[in-house]
């Protein structure tokens, strides 16, 4: 059971805007930043947002994320079929001392 | 380019040990906290672990299912990092990854999450 919850599966047609959502609680997203990751289908986790809404360099702009109370979401615009991966969100856990992860979201285009 | 290579997966029997390697290059290894993360079949991400700098005292802490059983460690000399699994359970199989972490001070704490991944290394515990 992952700390953090996401819903398992998301889709959209190419071009749509999705929006994959991510909920915790005060001592996890409610406190401490969050952040999310890809990871296309056998490969490893890459960092897709940070500090709530910020891109690592190369990530394109069609990938947003926010944050309010004890929730947070990652929208998509401009659907690609390059899109479909799985989705995780993650923040820092005062009380666990560690980072925690949601349980990914499937994305289908 | 960040390059992180795990070695050292494979099939043990409940019980047992392993060590997992990562090979680090491309950046200053020295200078990054480090961490593994796991991922059980078809399941979702779990952090194992993390290691500090040894400017930041080179210390370790654990998740609680791994606690006492794994330990990380790291050579900058070889810009290699490790961890040591030992008691290992079923429930233990999963792919490794070794991470660069971000470390950030947060209302006087300091966090890390983690950053850059390697591609894993599979650990199957089963008799």
């Amino acid at each position: 059971q992952s700390v953090l919850t996401q819903p398992p599966s998301a889709s959209g047609t190419p071009g749509q805007r999705v929006t994959i959502s991510c909920s915790g609680s005060s001592s996890n997203i409610g406190t401490n930043y969050v952040y999310w990751y890809q990871q296309l289908l056998g490969t490893a986790p890459k960092l897709l947002m940070y500090r709530n809404n910020q891109r690592p360099s190369g990530v394109p702009d069609r990938f947003s994320g926010s944050r309010s109370g004890t929730s947070a979401s990652l929208a998509i615009s401009g659907l690609r079929s390059e899109d479909e991966a799985d989705y995780y969100c993650a923040a820092w856990d005062d009380s666990l001392s560690g980072p925690v992860f949601g349980g990914g979201t499937k994305l289908t285009v | 380019e960040v390059q992180l290579v795990e070695s050292g997966g494979g099939l043990v029997k409940p019980g047992g040990s392993l060590r997992l390697s990562c090979a680090a290059s491309g950046f200053t290894f020295s200078n990054e906290w480090m961490s593994w993360v796991r991922q059980a079949p078809g399941k979702g991400l779990e952090w194992v672990g993390r290691i500090r700098i040894k400017t930041d005292g080179g210390t370790t802490d654990y998740a609680a299912p791994v606690k006492d059983r794994f330990a990380i460690s790291r050579d900058d000399s070889k810009n290699t990092l490790y961890l040591h699994m030992t008691s290992l359970k079923t429930e233990d199989t999963a792919v490794y990854y070794c991470t660069t972490d971000r470390v950030a001070l947060i209302r006087g704490v300091i966090t890390n999450i983690p950053d850059y991944w390697g591609q894993g290394t599979l650990v199957t515990v089963s008799s």
